[in-house]
Formats: structure tokens, sequence, C-alpha cells
């Protein structure tokens, strides 16, 4: 069956480093793979989509990048700061079959530091 | 910024009652969604709607749930007999025809009693 794991349930870090999250799927050949951030009691907010046939891709102090070989997405948040602490989601949808649902990890919660 | 809405905040309601949850999406947005979020667990899909008809469903989505764009604006869930099981956030998105980077409105959050 498909599944998407997120690496942690929880990843603490101090302001000013980099946080690394990290998103695997298996029996799954995503279109696309996008990370969004859910505060709680909030909607999910996108920030960043990637396709498959790109490796990176950047967005002021955020970058994922997408290895379609070994299915996993790791998303980096730079010079990390209090207000980037939030559950981060990957989410993926087969797009080109027509299909647009995304399927979402379980989250990683990010709680930076002061 | 445009964006998602979605009426009411929080409903309560007795086990076997009808809802009817209220989105409306980005004006020039084609493709509607509703996702449901139970209490500590994942986004899950439900349903996604184009060109006034159901494009896609999940398992979730048996014959209590169905959705309608009942004008230009509003984008509705309708859960028949609700029961307990149903109690959790429910999320309207929408997103335009070129891509998928979809748009969540704030979510309903349900109870059901």
């Amino acid at each position: 069956s498909q599944k998407i794991e997120q690496n942690s349930e929880a990843l603490n870090i101090q302001e000013g480093k980099t946080a690394t999250l990290t998103c695997n799927y298996t029996n799954y050949s995503p279109a696309y793979l996008q990370w969004y951030r859910q505060d709680p009691g909030r909607g999910p907010v996108f920030l960043l989509l990637i396709r498959e046939n790109e490796k990176e891709k950047r967005k002021e102090r955020l970058k994922v990048t997408f290895d379609t070989t070994l299915k996993q997405s790791l998303f980096h948040i730079t010079a990390s700061q209090p207000a980037d602490s939030a559950t981060y989601l990957c989410a993926l949808d087969t797009m080109d079959t027509g299909r647009r649902a995304l399927t979402f990890g379980s989250g990683t919660r990010l709680q930076v530091q002061p | 910024e445009p964006e998602v809405t979605q009426t009411p905040s929080h409903q309560v309601t007795q086990m076997g009652q009808e809802v009817i949850l209220r989105c409306v999406p980005i004006s020039n947005h084609l493709y509607f969604y509703w996702y449901r979020q139970i209490l500590g667990q994942k986004v899950e899909f439900l349903v996604s709607f184009y060109n006034n008809e159901i494009s896609e469903k999940s398992e979730i989505f048996d014959d209590q749930f169905s959705v309608e764009r009942p004008d230009g604006s509003n984008f509705t869930l309708k859960i028949r007999s609700t029961k307990l099981e149903d109690s959790a956030m429910y999320f309207c998105a929408s997103s335009e025809p070129g891509n998928n980077e979809q748009f969540f409105g704030p979510g309903t959050r349900l109870t059901v009693l």
C-alpha cells in the first residue's frame, strides 16, 4: 500500500540553525511533492512545490530537494527563527494522471528555541 | 490577498443529525476540495470537485456525504446522519487549473455528541 513517512514527530533546534525535515514515500509515483505548514487549529498553508523532474527548489530561507530514486524529499529552513515553529507536512499527488487529491504525511512538529 | 473562507468555525451537533459545512473558495479557482483531520491525525482527502461534478473521492466519502456548488461562490459539504467518528476539523481548499498548489481555509471544527 502507499505510504508517506516523515522522519520524526518532533524536532527541536536552536534559533539560527538549519532545520532539516525528511519525507519518504513508498509504492507511489508522484508527479509533484509539496510542503505545507500547519499551525495549531489552522489549515495547512502552502510553502513549496517541486516537480518530479526537478532536483531542488528554493524560496527565501526554504529549500526542498526531491530524489525520485531514493523516494525522498528533504525540506530545509536556514537561519531558523522561533516564528518558524509549526508542524510541517509533506504531500504527494499524481496530477499527471488526472488525480489532484493530496496525500499527506503525518507531519513533523518543529520547535525553534530562542 | 484572496483567501478561502469557511463557516461556521465550530459546529456542535447530535449524532444522527444532518450538518452542512460551507466554504467560499478563491474566486478564480476552478478546483475545490474537502479534507478532514481527526484530532492528532493526518489530513485526509475526502473529495474533489470540478466543472460541477465530483472528480475524485476517497473511501471515507461514502453515501452519507455529499457536496454541492449551489451558486457561483459557495461550496458545501453535507453529512446526512452524523456519527461520533465524524468529529474532526474539516478543511475546504481550492486550486487553479494550471497547478496543484492548494489553498486551504481555516477549517470547521465539527463535534458530534
